[in-house]
């Protein structure tokens, strides 16, 4: 069966500095990953994946994140974090040979971004 | 995203009662998703459909059946509302011929259901 784990409830930072929201996962083959953002009463919001290449994959509002094969992660990754960007992050993973194309989500980390 | 809509946004009922959330899409998607989001255990799949006819149980169904009545409207149904049904509902879309978006799914606002 296959699982995401988002290892932190929370993460806290301070405005400007860099922020980093973890993913690993368990999924037999090579998964797609993503990750998405929910802010309060919105909707999920695609943020970015990956699907094949380069395993630095780049995203909207200046997100990157890293596929590692080896630890079966893909962390979320921010150089410079604005308040704004204080919000619910969920990773997902979709199995390669799902035509369905379900998505598994983490159970979310709240990300606490202080002026 | 404006281009998925859901009916209502907000709806609280007793328990016992049947309650049915309305998913509508403006993309032309020919799948269609039903989530619930409970604090901690992220989303987890109630529901897909790939047109139609086609409709297929997710990860926690019981308790609750779907309509596909087109291919733009997914209704989600609770037969007889508990309080463990509680949750937040997101409806999504997804359309692996979209070129460029082929492996997304886009999410509607939500419908907060609160079962008393």
């Amino acid at each position: 069966a296959q699982s995401v784990a988002q290892p932190e409830d929370q993460v806290n930072v301070a405005e400007g500095n860099p922020l980093t929201v973890k993913c690993t996962y368990s999924v037999s083959g090579n998964p797609y990953l993503f990750w998405y953002v929910q802010y309060p009463n919105r909707g999920l919001q695609f943020l970015l994946k990956y699907i094949t290449g380069d395993n630095l994959v780049k995203g909207s509002y200046g997100f990157e994140a890293e596929f590692n094969k080896s630890q079966t992660s893909f962390h979320l990754k921010k150089p410079s974090a604005l308040v704004s960007d204080s919000a619910l992050y969920f990773c997902a993973v979709r199995a390669r040979g799902d035509s369905w194309g379900k998505l598994q989500f983490g159970a979310g980390t709240q990300v606490v971004v202080t002026p | 995203d404006a281009d998925v809509t859901q009916t209502p946004r907000n709806r609280i009922t007793k328990t016992g009662k049947r309650i049915m959330l309305e998913c509508s899409q403006t993309k032309g998607h020919d799948r269609m998703y039903w989530y619930r989001q409970d604090p901690g255990l992220g989303l987890r799949l109630i529901y897909y459909s790939f047109d139609v006819k086609d409709i297929n149980k997710g990860e926690i169904s019981d308790g609750y059946s779907v309509s596909r009545q087109a291919q733009a409207k997914f209704s989600l149904s609770l037969e007889s509302a508990i309080p463990n049904q509680t949750a937040l509902y997101f409806c999504a879309t997804s359309d692996p011929l979209w070129a460029g978006s082929e492996y997304e799914q886009f999410f509607g606002p939500g419908t907060r259901l609160t079962v008393l």
